[in-house]
């Protein structure tokens, strides 16, 4: 199986601050990522494809980039709807996995 | 829009089976685009994909190995509905359980709203 972590697994940040959440793949799997926001009690919510595609309605401060086995989704200005789980989800091969999530607060 | 609307019991005895449904609207379980996923949630385990169904004149399944053996994903073309069952379950698998629409082989779009079941006795 493709394992994925997540750096920070806590992120600490204000409304305004730019926000950058990683994920290593523990091999390579081209593009074949997304990312997801969970707020508490909801499920996911796809925000980017294909590593950095933005899905529809998604607001443009997220963004994402990478390739191969490191991905990196950007927050430019957090806002206060923003403050949420962040994951990473691989579609490269069976299993597809999750990372195992990085939880935004407010500091 | 897409819409996925879950049902299914909340509690089942441990060796019993589990079962989900997932009601789609606004799109097809027989259409040749998409494929219709199971994915759990646990504090222990984080986020799982289980397994998942399309039909490409076909049907097909795919499933993680670790729950080969127990499950099993069936389609409702009359009803618009695809199903999750889980059998010989264990408190182990107690954990939210979402539906989901995947295109291609890019992203999780659109998720039903979760199903809590819990395996106790």
């Amino acid at each position: 199986d493709i394992q994925l972590t997540q750096s920070p697994s806590f992120l600490s940040a204000s409304v305004g601050d730019r926000v950058t959440i990683t994920c290593r793949a523990s091999q390579g799997i081209s593009s074949y990522l997304a990312w997801y926001q969970q707020e508490p009690g909801k499920a996911p919510k796809l925000l980017i494809y294909t590593a950095s595609t933005l899905q529809s309605g998604v607001p443009s401060r997220f963004s994402g980039s990478g390739s191969g086995t490191e991905f990196t989704l950007t927050i430019s200005s957090l806002q206060p709807e923003d403050f949420a789980t962040y994951y990473c989800q691989q579609f490269k091969s069976f299993p597809f996995t999750f990372g195992p999530g990085t939880k935004v607060d407010i500091k | 829009q897409v819409q996925l609307q879950q049902s299914g019991p909340g509690l089942v005895k441990p060796s019993q089976t589990l079962s989900v449904t997932c009601a789609i609207s606004g799109d097809s379980v027989s259409g040749n685009s998409a494929a219709w996923n199971w994915i759990r949630q646990s504090p222990s385990k984080g986020l799982e994909w289980l397994g998942r169904i399309y039909y490409r004149s076909k049907w097909s399944t795919d499933y993680a190995v670790s729950v080969k053996s127990r499950i099993t994903i069936n389609p409702d073309t009359s009803t618009n509905q695809f199903s999750l069952q889980l059998s010989s379950v264990t408190p182990e698998d107690t954990a939210v359980y979402y539906c989901a629409r995947g295109i291609a082989t890019t992203a999780f779009d659109y998720w039903g709203q979760g199903t809590l079941v819990t395996v106790s006795s």
